[in-house]
């Protein structure tokens, strides 16, 4: 079965600080794409990252980058310099680039940025 | 920008009512999803379409069935709605294994 792990429920940062957010996953396909979604109290999912798995340089948005290691299934998403617009709910997911394109999401991590 | 539109943000329904639950988007996606959240299960998927009259059951398909009778609107259906069944339910949409774009989710209530 695919899976998506986040063990951390909750985390919180102050405000300027950096954080990282842990992912792990499981699949034994080759090629698919990996996601940070970002869910701020509004409700509106909003794509923060995104790394295709054939590529082994990082992925950086800004403020946001990821430290995608394929053999370990690890994804993890780094945000330096939080700021308090960082609050907001943090979902893994990962889509494989063959069959039918179907998402697969973490459990989610709360993230409080503090003032 | 892609636009995801669901029918309501907020319903209450009575156990045993028939719902329905409206996806429209505006982009010609070819696939569409209906997923459900819960506080520390995250998201799972309830079923998705990869083309018009075609549907694929996601983890937890039970108690739920799907329409897709046009390409832009994907309905999700609580055939006998339960208390169980209170959730958030959030539609999204892409195009192939790119990103996927969000409705602003319906918080659903059963009672």
């Amino acid at each position: 079965a695919q899976t998506v792990t986040q063990s951390q429920p909750e985390m919180s940062v102050q405000e300027a600080e950096t954080v990282t957010l842990s992912c792990t996953y499981d699949t034994s396909e080759s090629n698919y794409y990996l996601f940070w979604y970002k869910q701020p109290p509004s409700r509106q999912m909003i794509l923060v990252i995104r790394q295709e798995a054939y590529k082994q340089q990082n992925a950086t948005e800004n403020r946001f980058s990821v430290n995608f290691q394929k053999a370990a299934k690890s994804f993890s998403l780094k945000i330096s310099d939080s700021q308090l617009g960082d609050t907001a709910m943090y979902f893994c997911a990962f889509i494989f680039t063959s069959g039918t394109y179907k998402y697969i999401f973490g459990t989610g991590t709360r993230l409080k940025v503090l003032a | 920008d892609v636009k995801v539109t669901q029918s309501s943000r907020y319903l209450v329904k009575r156990t045993g009512e028939k719902v329905f639950l409206e996806c429209v988007q505006d982009m010609d996606h070819e696939n569409m999803f209906w997923y459900r959240q819960d506080p520390g299960l995250g998201l799972r998927l309830i079923y998705f379409s990869y083309d018009v009259k075609m549907k694929e059951k996601g983890d937890i398909p039970e108690g739920y069935s799907v329409s897709r009778e046009k390409k832009e609107r994907f309905s999700l259906i609580l055939e006998s709605a339960s208390t169980n069944q209170t959730s958030m339910y959030l539609c999204a949409s892409s195009l192939g294994a790119a990103k996927a774009f969000f409705g602003q989710g319906t918080r659903l209530t059963v009672v």
